[in-house]
C-alpha cells in the first residue's frame, strides 16, 4: 500500500518569507508525527497529532513554528519569517494508533533551504 | 531524561563478515526501541523494534538487536553483511508509558566493503 507522502519534496526559500510543507499519512493511520533533522544528526521530534489534535508540542522551537491536521489525514507544517538555521529535511511519520509500541512509518521528507 | 547514544559514527566490514552497531539508551522506565536505516536522499525505513519478551528481536533484511537490560544497550547484529547494507542507521527509544515521541541516536554510516 501507499506509504506516508510529503510535498514539496525539496524548497528553496528567502530568509523572511513563509513556507507551508504537507504531510500525507498512511491510510487509517491516526497518529501523525513531525521531526526534524539536521545535517549529521538524527530526527528531532517536532509535534505529535492524535487525529485532529495536536497531543505533544513540546519540540516546536518557537511560534513562528505551527502545525495543522485540521480532518484527522493530511497535516500541514507552517512556519512563518523563516530564518537560514531552519535549513533542515524535515521528516513526517504515521502510525496505525498512538500507542507506544507502534512503530512510526516515515515519509521521504522535504529538505527546507533558507538563503 | 530520555537519551540515546551511538558511540560510532562509522563502522567498516567486509562484506560476508558479521556486523555490529552499537546503541545505549537512557529512559527511567521501561523502554521501547527501534532501529531505522536511512539510504542517501530517503527516509527512514523501520527494520526491527523491542517492545517486551524476548531480548533478541529479528527483522527485516537479516538484521537482529538484543535488548540487554543490565547493560542498556540494543545493540544491532547481522551474521553476514552485503555490500547493499551500506547505510545510516538509527536508533530510537521512547518511553513506555511516558510518551510517544522518539528519541533518535545522531546516528551510524554503515560502510560495507566488497
Amino acid at each position: 500500500g501507499a506509504g506516508v507522502s510529503q510535498t514539496p519534496s525539496n524548497k528553496v526559500t528567502e530568509k523572511g518569507k513563509y513556507v507551508e510543507l504537507r504531510c500525507d499519512p498512511i491510510s487509517g493511520h491516526t497518529a501523525l508525527y513531525w521531526y526534524r533533522q539536521s545535517l549529521g544528526q538524527g530526527p528531532e521530534f517536532l509535534i505529535y497529532f492524535q487525529g485532529t489534535g495536536a497531543a505533544d508540542d513540546s519540540g516546536l522551537p518557537n511560534d513562528r513554528f505551527f502545525a495543522v491536521r485540521p480532518e484527522g489525514s493530511v497535516s500541514t507544517l507552517k512556519i512563518q519569517r523563516t530564518e537560514r538555521g531552519d535549513s533542515a529535511v524535515y521528516l513526517c511519520a504515521s502510525s496505525p494508533t498512538s500507542g507506544g509500541a507502534d512503530t512510526q512509518y516515515f515519509g521521504p521528507g522535504t529538505r527546507l533551504t533558507v538563503l | 531524561a530520555q537519551s540515546v547514544a551511538q558511540p560510532e559514527d562509522q563502522v567498516n566490514v567486509a562484506e560476508g563478515n558479521p556486523l555490529t552497531v552499537k546503541c545505549t539508551y537512557s529512559v527511567s522506565g521501561n523502554p521501547y526501541l527501534f532501529w531505522y536505516v536511512q539510504y542517501p536522499n530517503r527516509g527512514l525505513q523501520f527494520l526491527l523494534k523491542y517492545i517486551t519478551g524476548d531480548n533478541l528481536v529479528k527483522g527485516s533484511y537479516g538484521f537482529e538487536a538484543e535488548f540487554n537490560k543490565s547493560q542498556t544497550s540494543f545493540h544491532l547484529k547481522k551474521p553476514s553483511a552485503l555490500v547493499s547494507d551500506s547505510a545510516l542507521y538509527f536508533c530510537a527509544v521512547r518511553e513506555a508509558g511516558a510518551t510517544n515521541k522518539l528519541i533518535f541516536g545522531t546516528g551510524t554510516l554503515l560502510a560495507v566493503q566488497p
